[in-house]
């Protein structure tokens, strides 16, 4: 099976601008969870989704925001983009809410100026 | 913050050693994960132990994990340099959110 993809790999972006990552989960994985990872805060959740419907949320501000497509594909969106916004986004699924292992993909580099 | 707390942050060690890595936790958990980071990329699963078990074996990998002190630690056997990484506990509190939470990582540096 393929693994996780996430799109595009590297990215940079201006503050007050948005963006939009994209992540395909494992075929036949119906989970697809987000995470921002950086030096300062470590590993943080921002969102899972499952079915098309977010199934839980970390503590992050209404400018992060995500989707889930009928076919698992995944989106995330960050609006009016902050310079502490630079991380790597990271995007894992499962196959199932709530499963235990989760499969990650090789994230978004995303560098705001 | 309930996220849990690798020790300790860096380990440098030579091939062939044993590589020792512990995390700290701080409510009742469901079960506790170890994954491997390669320098800024995806994380890979390693290994899940269960509350209600005391220690797992993987290859090189050894868990255990001890709820009434709410700690575990990963021991790799033989340490290749290809185990050079960065390390992370992550966890699924009881009650509440399903929501996994991670530690910030041991960085692992094994010389070959």
């Amino acid at each position: 099976k393929a693994g996780v993809t996430q799109t595009p790999r590297y990215l940079i972006k201006t503050r007050g601008q948005q963006v939009t990552l994209s992540c395909s989960p494992i075929s036949g994985h119906r989970s697809v969870s987000w995470y921002q990872q950086t030096p300062g805060q470590g590993l943080q959740f921002l969102f899972e989704y499952f079915s098309e419907t977010q199934r839980n949320k970390g503590n992050f501000p209404g400018r992060f925001s995500g989707r889930q497509f009928s076919n698992s594909r995944s989106e995330m969106n960050v609006s009016t983009l902050e310079l502490g916004d630079s991380a790597l986004y990271l995007c894992a699924s499962s196959s199932k809410t709530g499963e235990e292992t989760q499969y990650f993909g090789p994230g978004t580099r995303l560098l705001v100026l | 913050s309930q996220q849990g707390e690798e020790d300790p942050q860096a380990l440098s060690i030579q091939e062939g050693e044993n590589a020792t890595m512990n995390c700290s936790y701080k409510t009742s958990i469901n079960n506790l994960q170890w994954y491997r980071q390669n320098s800024g990329r995806g994380l890979v699963h390693l290994i899940l132990i269960r509350s209600n078990e005391r220690e797992k074996h993987s290859g090189r990998l050894r868990v255990t994990l001890d709820t009434s002190k709410k700690s575990s630690s990963l021991l790799i056997t033989a340490s290749r340099a290809a185990d050079t990484a960065s390390y992370f506990c992550a966890t699924r509190f009881t009650g509440g959110s399903y929501i996994p939470t991670f530690g910030r990582g041991t960085s692992l540096i094994v010389h070959p």
